[in-house]
């Protein structure tokens, strides 16, 4: 069954500093990737997804991922953080071809505490 | 941008009373939504989906009859909490799909949903 794995629960970076969360995915086909960021008490927001095509994608906020096949990782990164960065970032596959074709299967999510 | 609006974002009610959520697409048709459920902590955990015209499709182990989705129209969805009691308190978070197949998935705001 398709997985997403976010091995790091909590994350405190200082301001300015650069940043990586992890991402892996367990898939059996070509997968679908996306880094959705949720601010508390809110809904989440899309940052960046990879359908196919350049390995390295852009998103909103300065943000970007890098899809590595041979690593099953989809990580995020940052070069230099704000403070309103601070929220909850999941990551999430798909689709699911265990049901409706465009499911999303997201990872436990990690939560990024910035310092002054 | 594309807006998902999602009303109540917050209701405290008494045990055994029904409650119902809505989920508007604004600026967009969505065929399909999404139905999420997230505790403390923790990721979204995917209820059901919602087709416009159709049945809702419900994950394992979720209560079709306890959870009521109607998708009667291109841009509503709505879920109704039924007989409602403490342990159905949670966030729940609804998405919308713009366009088909993995098109991005637009998220409403949260309802948070506390049963006393």
């Amino acid at each position: 069954a398709q997985s997403v794995t976010q091995p790091d629960i909590h994350i405190t970076v200082s301001e300015g500093a650069s940043l990586e969360l992890r991402c892996n995915y367990s898939y059996g086909a070509t997968p679908y990737l996306f880094w959705y960021v949720q601010s508390p008490g809110q809904g989440l927001q899309l940052l960046l997804k990879y359908f196919s095509g350049d390995t390295l994608v852009q998103g909103i906020k300065g943000f970007e991922a890098e899809f590595k096949r041979s690593q099953s990782s989809f990580n995020l990164r940052k070069p230099s953080v704000h403070w309103s960065d601070a929220a909850e970032y999941f990551c999430a596959v798909g689709p699911d071809y265990g049901g409706a074709t465009n499911k999303l299967i997201f990872g436990t999510g990690t939560l990024l505490a910035v310092q002054p | 941008g594309a807006v998902v609006s999602q009303h109540p974002s917050r209701v405290i009610c008494k045990s055994g009373t029904s409650v119902k959520i809505e989920c508007r697409s604004l600026d967009f048709q969505a065929t399909t939504m999404f139905w999420y459920r997230q505790f403390p902590k923790q990721s979204l955990m995917l209820m059901a989906t919602s087709n416009e015209g159709s049945k809702a499709t419900y994950e394992q182990g979720v209560e079709k009859d306890k959870f009521l989705i109607n998708h009667a129209s291109l841009t509503l969805s709505t879920l109704t909490v039924t007989s409602a009691h403490p342990e159905d308190s949670s966030f729940y978070i609804c998405s919308a799909l713009q366009g088909e197949g993995l098109g991005p998935q637009h998220f409403g705001d949260g309802t948070r949903l506390s049963i006393l």
